[in-house]
Formats: C-alpha cells, structure tokens, sequence
C-alpha cells in the first residue's frame, strides 16, 4: 500500500518568512496530492490539491509543488501570519483505481512567531 | 449551507463499555468516511461507503467495531466492548463522489479509562 512521509514534524518560523513541508510518497499510481491544515480541537481542512497532471498550483500565499519523477511534492507558505499556525497535513491517493483512500503523513506543526 | 457534522465531540467511557458516534455528511454528498487519528498522527481511514454500501472497509477491526449508514445518508461508528487503545479522535469526512474533495467534520474525542 502507499506509505507517505512528512518532514520536518515542527518548523517554527519568523512572522513573514516563508515555510516549506516536503512529502514523499511510495506509489507511482497516485495521482492525487492534498494538503490539509488542522487547527486544535478541529477537523483537518483542505487548503489546496494537485493531481498528477500538474507540477504546480498557486493560491494566493500558498503554493504546491509536485515532481512525480522523484515522488515527492511540497507546500510553501509566503508571507506567513500569527494565523497559519496549525498542523499540516500531505496526503496521497489513487483516486482513478476506484479507491479513494488518502493515506496522510504524519503531519508538521508549524508555529509562527510574532 | 452546514458543514459535516459530528457528535458528540467528546466522549469520556470505562473500558469494555460500549459505545457510539454519529455523522451528518454535507447534503448530496454521496461519499462517507470514518476515520481514526490518534494524538500526533495523521487520520487512517477505518471505512468508506458509497451511499449505504460499506465498499472499503479493511481497516476496520471488525471484531469490535462496526458502521452502518441507513438510508445512505447519515452514519453511525460503534464500538464494543471499547479498550483502552480506542483512545483516539473519530473524524468523519463526506465528499460528493470519491474523486472530489473530502470535507472533515470536527471529530469525536474519545477517551477510554
């Protein structure tokens, strides 16, 4: 089955600065690539998605990267806010097997100071 | 229009009791999910239905849990006899179809002692 890797587990960075989570992934058959920010006491929330057919997607201050070659896709936050302190969350499916079982990293909790 | 919605948010039992937890998908949304996360994890998946029909459910220890989804639209998760290791958050997800996006509702917090 797919295994998925998350690095760094803690990133703690200056308000302003930018963050970077990197993500591996073990089954060249996904093809589905969500990231998902999870604030205390609350669900995950998908903040953005790539799929296979892409290298890179923008939304506004957050980015996703992805090299299906190497296996691996990363998010980057630009401009970070007091407010984009939460845990994040890579994901990886195979979504056109019929299967739609996202298989989660371990997760980053990323602080930003003020 | 309402997010999913989960209850009850926590849930504090003795072990060997049983217990249950409810969802409300997003309305329309034809995909559900159970999940498990424990504390600094990301979600595993337990069960996905298709409507009211269970179509993966590997992950789920079927000799203590079980899931229903009657009518195909609300979900209840149970467990019982409830362990120790239960302990855990239970989130539940719904999407429109399984090549959608997955919206989580907030999660029931057990705790088993």
């Amino acid at each position: 089955g797919e295994n998925v890797e998350q690095h760094p587990s803690t990133l703690s960075v200056q308000e302003g600065d930018s963050a970077v989570i990197k993500c591996t992934y073990s089954d060249s058959a996904s093809n589905y690539f969500p990231w998902y920010k999870q604030e205390l006491g609350k669900g995950p929330q998908l903040i953005i998605d790539i799929r296979s057919n892409v290298g890179e997607k923008k939304d506004q201050r957050i980015a996703v990267t992805l090299n299906k070659t190497a296996k691996h896709f990363s998010l980057h936050i630009t401009e970070t806010q007091p407010e984009d302190s939460a845990v994040y969350f890579c994901a990886a499916s195979n979504s056109g097997a019929g299967s739609y079982q996202l298989t989660f990293g371990k997760g980053t909790k990323l602080s930003v100071i003020p | 229009e309402a997010g999913v919605v989960q209850s009850p948010r926590y849930k504090i039992i003795e072990k060997k009791q049983p217990v249950a937890f409810w969802c409300n998908p997003i309305s329309g949304h034809n995909t559900l999910y159970w999940y498990l996360q424990n504390l600094g994890q990301g979600p595993e998946l337990l069960i996905r239905y298709e409507n009211e029909e269970a179509v993966d459910d590997s992950q789920l220890p079927k000799d203590r849990f079980s899931a229903e989804r009657l009518k195909g639209v609300d979900s209840t998760l149970k467990i019982q006899p409830a362990e120790l290791g239960d302990s855990a958050v239970y989130l539940c997800a719904s999407s429109f179809s399984i090549n959608t996006e997955a919206f989580f509702g907030q999660g029931t917090r057990l705790t088993v002692v």
